[in-house]
């Protein structure tokens, strides 16, 4: 099984609303990841979480704010996020963390967010 | 100059006809190599997943990579309605987290 699920599908959200993604697998990967997709672009790379640790941020700014509260989760935060924000927010894991071997990521369906 | 090139399309064929994707990078760094397919507002699924030189194939999909030329492709044989999507290829280098993607190609098969 190489599922990662994301709740919610979508979300529409106002500038001073703040609202949570949320990203799970379960297969034991010990990397997670968030990106964000405009249309017709690829995903960009915002955060990577490895063993529950974060390892990478692309300078997202501050009103995206990741956790991981354990292995098998991972949230986004989201406050004051403006309408250039809007876009599929796609959560990725792979099997192992940062410095080891490197393995496929495998992505879950997307959050569509609207920010109004 | 972006690290992988990849043409946009669109690509529009006939069902049953041979397709030919290609991405070419820059980094020579690049290891690992592997192509995402996604439908339209869903998240990418991977196809293909290749280490170094070489093919590899899995059912109608076969995916080369010559590192000598920094060139990789995907075909999918006997394309089908539902092969239609835009096709992404992505890499990265040993050790390394950062996938570097394409810009995805979009691919139609016609009935």
């Amino acid at each position: 099984d190489t599922e990662v699920t994301q709740t919610p599908k979508h979300l529409v959200m106002g500038m001073t609303n703040k609202k949570s993604l949320k990203c799970e697998q379960h297969m034991g990967h010990r990397a997670m990841y968030w990106y964000k997709q405009k249309a017709k672009k690829p995903p960009e790379l915002m955060f990577v979480y490895s063993y529950e640790k974060l390892s990478i941020n692309e300078s997202v700014p501050s009103r995206f704010s990741p956790e991981c509260p354990n292995s098998s989760l991972l949230n986004l935060h989201l406050h004051a996020l403006q309408p250039e924000d809007s876009a599929l927010y796609l959560c990725a894991s792979s099997q192992r963390g940062v410095g080891g071997y490197t393995d496929t990521q495998y992505f879950g369906p997307g959050t569509r967010l609207t920010v109004l | 100059q972006k690290e992988v090139e990849q043409d946009p399309g669109p690509l529009s064929v006939p069902e049953g006809a041979i397709v030919s994707l290609n991405c070419t990078y820059s980094n020579s760094a690049f290891q690992y190599f592997m192509w995402y397919r996604q439908y339209s507002r869903k998240g990418p699924e991977l196809l293909m997943y290749t280490y170094s030189s070489g093919n590899k194939e899995d059912g109608r999909f076969t995916a080369q990579v010559d590192k000598s030329s920094k060139y990789i492709s995907l075909f999918i044989r006997d394309s089908q309605p539902s092969d239609s999507a835009t096709y992404l290829c992505a890499m990265k280098g040993a050790g390394a987290n950062n996938l570097f993607f394409g810009t995805g190609t979009r691919l139609t098969v016609i009935p």
